[in-house]
């Protein structure tokens, strides 16, 4: 079946212990992206990968890092969580974004809490 | 610089009520368009997408969306609403934007389907 899958689901943590979220997807896509999603803000973009060891900022990268070392694999990582990182967040892939017409696929989403 | 105004935050209908979900676009170029839905504590999923071909859209469970370049819209419809199609819909831009595409979301609209 092709998916996007998120590891964990859901992650309470503390401030300042460094986290990593997981994101894979088995369709071979080359975009990959994660999103963070706050009431009334819609998903914001906080970075995307158009291949692999292609990363680049998004919307609101402060305070995040991704890494492509793998085409499959796209994961999250906070260094130093803060209590303004709670949120829900969505990894997503696309098949390309040369032009613009794909869709992207969603994983189930992460919600973090930080105390 | 692109971006995405869904003109409601809330949505209510009686079932078996039309549903229509306003979306408004600025593009600088040719846009691809998208509607997402999400479902309570669920990822997103796509429900159509435009992408320079017809510009009456249909896609899943009976949703259809019409792109009006003149008026710069994407609305989303769909004839008689179900208790199912109760969730919060997406409205998403896909365009170049200095040499690169990027997503941008809307704020989303939550429907509300009411017996």
């Amino acid at each position: 079946e092709a998916q996007v899958t998120q590891n964990p689901r859901y992650l309470i943590t503390v401030t300042g212990k460094k986290l990593t979220v997981t994101c894979s997807q088995n369709m071979n896509h080359e975009y990959m992206s994660w999103y963070r999603q706050d009431p009334g803000l819609g998903l914001r973009q906080i970075y995307y990968s158009m291949n692999v060891e292609v990363t680049d900022k998004g919307d609101v990268p402060e305070g995040y890092k991704v890494s492509r070392k793998e085409k499959r694999n796209f994961p999250l990582i906070l260094e130093s969580p803060s209590p303004n990182q709670t949120s829900l967040y969505f990894c997503a892939s696309s098949l390309s974004l040369g032009r613009g017409g794909y869709e992207q696929y969603f994983g189930p989403g992460t919600r973090l809490t930080v105390t | 610089a692109q971006s995405v105004t869904q003109l409601d935050s809330h949505v209510s209908v009686s079932e078996g009520t039309p549903v229509l979900l306003r979306c408004n676009y600025s593009s600088s170029y040719s846009p691809s368009l998208f509607w997402y839905v999400q479902h309570p504590n669920k990822g997103l999923q796509l429900l159509l997408k435009y992408t320079s071909a017809a510009t009456l859209v249909k896609g899943i469970n009976g949703f259809e969306a019409e792109f009006k370049k003149s008026e710069t819209s994407f609305h989303l419809t769909k004839p008689s609403a179900h208790m199912s199609d109760a969730a919060e819909y997406f409205c998403v831009v896909s365009d170049r934007d200095s040499g690169t595409y990027k997503y941008i979301f809307g704020t989303g609209t939550r429907l509300k389907v009411l017996a």
